[in-house]
């Protein structure tokens, strides 16, 4: 057990619709990230938080977005939902902002849009 | 369910071998690497870790092995075991604050 939690683990929606995500990190972990893992594109890093404020961003969409609690849980909102969007959502944490320390995975979020 | 790819690289080794998982990096300015497993339906589980100025690493019957010279990163496994099944991942961070992940390896232990 990494010590992640993530919520729900599965969600099926249809294509136009709202959904959000939700993280909660280890215990002591400032940093926050979240990652997409569909079929043809592994592990695509879509955006990070530290301590409540956005710290990097990867390929995240407009559609697409984030933010981190004064309790450090976080929530990842994705919005128009397209077919493609079909994925598996990861939530990590680490101790350190820098990447310099290793990521700890959540067991993710599958979410299916039909 | 699939977590990964239809078309990763495969390994497969019969139980007790050891087995060697391959990574060429992007970036010879990376300085932090990290292996990760992904069983099935699970997130990524930090295996090991090694950086820039070390060659090698040995935990609990794994072992990673940096040449930066040709950017290689490889995970080593000691007398694999049916539970070693996974998709493996190695991950590079280039002093920034995320880490890149390659495509994967799948292993599969034959009994």
């Amino acid at each position: 057990d990494s010590g992640v939690t993530q919520t729900p683990k599965h969600l099926i929606t249809a294509t136009g619709q709202r959904v959000t995500l939700r993280c909660s990190p280890r215990s002591g972990d400032l940093s926050v990230y979240w990652y997409q893992q569909s079929l043809d594109q592994g592990l695509q890093f879509l955006i990070q938080y530290y301590n409540g404020e956005e710290r990097a961003k990867g390929n995240i969409l407009e559609r697409f977005s984030a933010q981190q609690f004064p309790d450090l849980h976080s929530e990842l909102n994705l919005s128009s939902l397209e077919l493609g969007d079909s994925a598996l959502y990861f939530c990590a944490s680490s101790r350190r902002v820098d990447g310099s320390s290793p990521l700890h995975f959540g067991n993710g979020t599958r979410l299916t849009v039909t | 369910g699939e977590s990964v790819g239809l078309h990763l690289p495969t390994l497969s080794v019969q139980e007790g071998d050891n087995s060697i998982i391959n990574c060429a990096y992007s970036n010879s300015a990376s300085d932090y690497f990290i292996w990760y497993k992904q069983e099935s339906g699970k997130g990524p589980q930090f295996i090991i870790d090694i950086r820039s100025n070390m060659d090698k690493r040995q935990g609990q019957r794994v072992t990673v092995l940096l040449n930066k010279t040709v950017k290689h990163l490889s995970l080593q496994i000691a007398a694999t075991q049916p539970g070693d099944s996974a998709v493996y991942f190695c991950a590079e961070n280039l002093n920034t604050d995320k880490l890149i992940f390659g495509t994967g390896t799948r292993l599969q232990v034959f009994p």
